[in-house]
């Protein structure tokens, strides 16, 4: 079975700044997606990016990008720039090419401050 | 807005009983997906319907059952309600049922069981 796991619980940073979020996880396959979506207060599930395990180069969307190392089974997020609507719950999930069972870690609550 | 709607927002019900959550999936996906978020468990997936077929099944208990019918639309009935069944439930759709399909998310249904 996968497991991901998210070793910061909370985490905070000053608007402007730069933040990165920590993702491990554990797996047996070599076909597999990575995601990170974020839970704002409205608690609506937003995806924020997407990283496909076969491709070398890293994602990014605007002001977030991954640092994904397939070797140490690690997929962090990056956020440049941090806004005051980053404030959210963010979440790592696995899917298996093998199956369609999205798999969350536990979340990282991230606050932006003024 | 994912485009993907769940109904209802909010529902408060009472030990016992029986609820039926809906899901109407984006414009031209054919595969859903429910999810559990509670405190204690975090997020979990329940089930995946692939237009009208049952495709993969994760912690969904006995007293849950799903379907979804040919306008693709989704519902997830809830029986026997337990304290602990109070959670938020999520809905997400793809367009196919392949692991490589981005899960988006409708805004989830908040259950409160008294």
């Amino acid at each position: 079975a996968q497991t991901v796991t998210q070793s910061q619980p909370e985490m905070s940073v000053q608007e402007a700044e730069t933040v990165t979020l920590s993702c491990t996880y554990d797996t047996s396959e070599n076909n597999y997606y990575l995601f990170w979506y974020k839970q704002p207060p409205s608690r609506q599930m937003i995806l924020v990016i997407r990283q496909e395990a076969y491709k070398q180069q890293n994602a990014t969307e605007n002001r977030f990008s991954v640092n994904f190392q397939k070797a140490a089974k690690s997929f962090s997020l990056k956020i440049s720039d941090s806004q005051l609507g980053d404030t959210a719950m963010y979440f790592c999930a696995f899917l298996p090419g093998s199956n369609y069972k999205l798999t969350f870690g536990k979340g990282t609550l991230l606050t932006v401050n003024p | 807005d994912s485009g993907v709607t769940q109904t209802p927002k909010h529902l408060i019900t009472a030990t016992g009983q029986r609820v039926t959550l809906r899901c109407s999936p984006r414009s031209g996906d054919l595969s859903v997906y429910w999810y559990q978020q509670s405190l204690d468990q975090g997020l979990q997936f329940l089930i995946q319907y692939y237009n009208g077929e049952e495709r993969a099944k994760g912690n969904i208990l006995e007293r849950f059952s799903a379907q979804q019918f040919p306008d693709l639309h989704s519902e997830l009935n809830l029986s026997s309600l337990e304290l602990g069944d109070s959670a938020l439930y999520f809905c997400a759709s793809s367009v196919v049922a392949g692991a490589q399909e981005t899960q988006y998310f409708g805004p989830g249904t908040r259950l409160l069981v008294l």
